[in-house]
């Protein structure tokens, strides 16, 4: 499978200010998504990164707190804007692998653990 | 509805049992592809299996199997002979053919312990 690396791997940060996390894949990928994991919960959907074209964000995301970049097939941003501590959580990409034809497998990134002060 | 319920929210065994974490999907889909996940406590995500609707084997890999029930919606994984290198959160996933995207179980946190 892809190697997958986030950076950074965890940071602390200010209440208001933003952080930018990046998701780089060794290979081509058509399909990159971010996901969040609050404490103690299960992974949510932040939005499909999509090469050449906008986000496709879930319900309950929006782009102008969670602005994603995807300039090429191997790599994308995940920016956290005005970050209170309720965004305090692990943020996670992962790629699409798998053969022509069939519903991909999904493998994730080493993940960015974010608290927020 | 499309949704994974793992209704064990903690188990905790003594090292060298064996464990299963029980996996109940809901689709309305007729294909469906069903996932498990560890995460250890640094954080990442680990794929440890995938498995498509139409292929009911189970599937034994060391000490791991995994027992897929299409008659009671259920994907259940054991742990034969458990370590505490296996102590980690356990996730079951589900993609139905509809929808690329993962719906996730809410976890079962494994202890085992020394």
């Amino acid at each position: 499978s892809a190697v997958i690396s986030q950076k950074p791997s965890r940071d602390i940060c200010q209440r208001g200010t933003s952080l930018t996390i990046q998701c780089q894949v060794d290979s081509q990928v058509t399909m990159m998504f971010w996901y969040r994991q609050q404490p103690g919960q299960s992974l949510t959907l932040i939005a499909t990164a999509n090469q050449g074209s906008e986000a496709t964000y879930e319900s309950g995301f929006v782009i102008d707190k969670f602005p994603i970049s995807r300039p090429n097939l191997t790599f994308s941003t995940l920016t956290v804007s005005n970050m209170s501590p309720e965004d305090s959580s692990i943020y996670l990409c992962s790629v699409e692998e798998g053969l022509a034809g069939e519903t991909d497998t999904q493998y994730f990134g080493p993940g960015t653990r974010l608290t927020v002060l | 509805a499309q949704k994974v319920t793992q209704a064990q929210t903690e188990i905790s065994v003594v090292e060298k049992e064996d464990v299963t974490l029980d996996c109940v999907y809901e689709t309305r889909d007729t294909t469906y592809y069903l996932f498990w996940y560890k995460q250890p406590p640094s954080g990442e995500l680990v794929f440890l299996i995938r498995r498509n609707s139409f292929d009911e084997q189970n599937e034994i890999s060391g000490r791991y199997s995994w027992n897929f029930q299409k008659s009671t919606s259920s994907f259940n994984f054991t742990i034969t002979a458990s370590q505490v290198v296996d102590s980690a959160v356990y996730f079951c996933a589900l993609i139905p053919d509809s929808s690329y995207k993962l719906i996730f179980g809410s976890g079962t946190r494994l202890l085992v312990r020394p």
